[in-house]
């Protein structure tokens, strides 16, 4: 009973290096998000997905980017990362205007 | 805009006491409305949410909350606070496309 599956739990990055976030779920669910989490911020969203092969912008979309090739994925890249990216990274997947939350991916960038 | 404010950044509370935490909305239609909780270090389970109807709303953990339509709020309760209850609460509201506007947070201390 997996839900929404976030990979990896950890990172840390140097300036100007990049990588990809990983987020799986196997609800079957057609939306997906993700968002970033700071200090006294809540959740503020990122990207999100409306179905396989959609993306749309939320709030905060600079310095990102996004693919969902395939309906239970939906990954989140970072091309060159700043200190300004450091933050918690949630992924949700929805159904019947209910969220579903992973478990988040905390990164650093030095 | 749609926005949520938490006007309460911190709460701390004995353990057996009750427990309110403030949310207000700006929505111009009937909002649907939702509490997430937060333990340290893991993701956001839902507490409860509303939709319509019965404007008292029972949530799991022993959590309720109240829509009031007259105040915009959505405030969360818990008659008797137990020490696992320490976590970060979120209120959140739908706005379009399926989307969630988040409040800032409330953090609940349990002191024993």
């Amino acid at each position: 009973n997996a839900g929404v599956t976030q990979t990896p739990k950890f990172r840390v990055l140097k300036t100007g290096q990049s990588m990809t976030l990983l987020c799986a779920q196997d609800m079957n669910h057609e939306y997906m998000y993700w968002y970033r989490q700071d200090p006294g911020m809540g959740l503020r969203l990122i990207h999100y997905s409306v179905g396989e092969g959609t993306t749309a912008k939320g709030e905060v979309p600079d310095g990102y980017n996004v693919s969902r090739l395939k309906k239970q994925n939906f990954l989140l890249g970072l091309e060159s990362a700043a200190p300004s990216q450091t933050s918690v990274y949630f992924c949700a997947s929805s159904f019947k205007n209910i969220q579903y939350f992973g478990a988040g991916t905390r990164l650093s960038v030095l | 805009a749609q926005s949520v404010t938490q006007p309460d950044i911190h709460i701390t509370v004995s353990e057996g006491a009750s427990l309110e935490l403030r949310c207000n909305y700006s929505y111009g239609a009937t909002p649907y409305l939702f509490w997430y909780v937060q333990s340290p270090g893991q993701g956001l389970q839902l507490l409860l949410k509303y939709f319509s109807g019965d404007t008292l709303v029972q949530g799991i953990k022993g959590f309720e909350a109240e829509f009031k339509r007259s105040q915009s709020s959505f405030n969360l309760r818990k008659p008797s606070v137990h020490w696992s209850d320490a976590a970060e609460y979120f209120c959140a509201v739908y706005i379009d496309d399926y989307k969630l506007s988040f409040g800032a947070g409330t953090t609940v201390t349990v002191r024993a």
